[in-house]
């Protein structure tokens, strides 16, 4: 089944303590991106990336960071939280960038105290 | 804000009626998408329209782009209660590259 997936789905985290978030698509598409949903204020992308090696900021990257070592997998992973990052973020992919279908992951949602 | 911008915020209608709902952006695109999401869910992709169209179906849906006026339309006829759902719009605009630019949402609840 053609899918995104996202781990975990639930996190509840302390200030300061380094976590990932894991996001991984089987369809063999070359653009993934991250966003965070925010009660009133829609999706934001945090990050996307064109390619293997290739990525770059969305709007709202200040206190993240991705990598993209292979096609499939785009961790999101937050060094050092802080209770604004506490929010619901999903990734996505689609085959070849932003104009074409998009793909989301069933969340995951973060809080941190 | 890069962000776009839709209305209304929420809308409420009986199941039957029709329900429109507006998207605005600020600079020009290469497309435009719109997706639903259920409570909290993933989104799912609803219809994509480019620049250069001026109106799609899909099933119930009805999609119009104005590029003069930088604004889109939903229209979902004969709306059922599981219409029930967020709804947003996407565009790529060419100011900003790769990036997806989603609007605030529209909260449509269909009470049967």
């Amino acid at each position: 089944e053609a899918q995104v997936t996202q781990n975990p789905r639930y996190l509840i985290t302390v200030t300061g303590k380094k976590l990932t978030v894991t996001c991984s698509q089987n369809m063999n598409h070359e653009y993934m991106s991250w966003y965070r949903q925010d009660p009133g204020l829609g999706l934001r992308q945090i990050y996307y990336s064109m390619n293997v090696e290739v990525t770059d900021k969305g709007d709202v990257p200040e206190g993240y960071k991705v990598s993209r070592k292979e096609k499939r997998n785009f961790p999101l992973i937050l060094e050092s939280p802080s209770p604004n990052q506490t929010s619901l973020y999903f990734c996505a992919s689609s085959l070849l960038g932003p104009g074409y279908e998009q793909y989301f992951g069933p969340g995951t949602r973060l809080t941190v105290t | 804000s890069q962000q776009g911008e839709e209305d209304p915020q929420a809308l409420s209608i009986q199941e039957g009626e029709n329900a429109t709902m507006n998207c605005s952006y600020k600079t020009s695109i290469n497309n435009l998408q719109w997706y639903r999401q259920n409570s909290g869910r993933g989104l799912v992709h609803l219809i994509l329209i480019r620049s250069n169209e001026r109106e799609k179906h899909s099933g119930r849906l009805r999609v119009t782009l104005d590029t003069s006026k930088k604004s889109s339309s939903l229209l979902i006829t004969a709306s059922r209660a599981a219409d029930t759902a967020s709804y947003f719009c996407a565009t790529d605009e060419m100011e900003y590259g790769n990036k997806l630019v989603f609007g605030a949402g529209t909260i449509l609840r269909v009470k049967s």
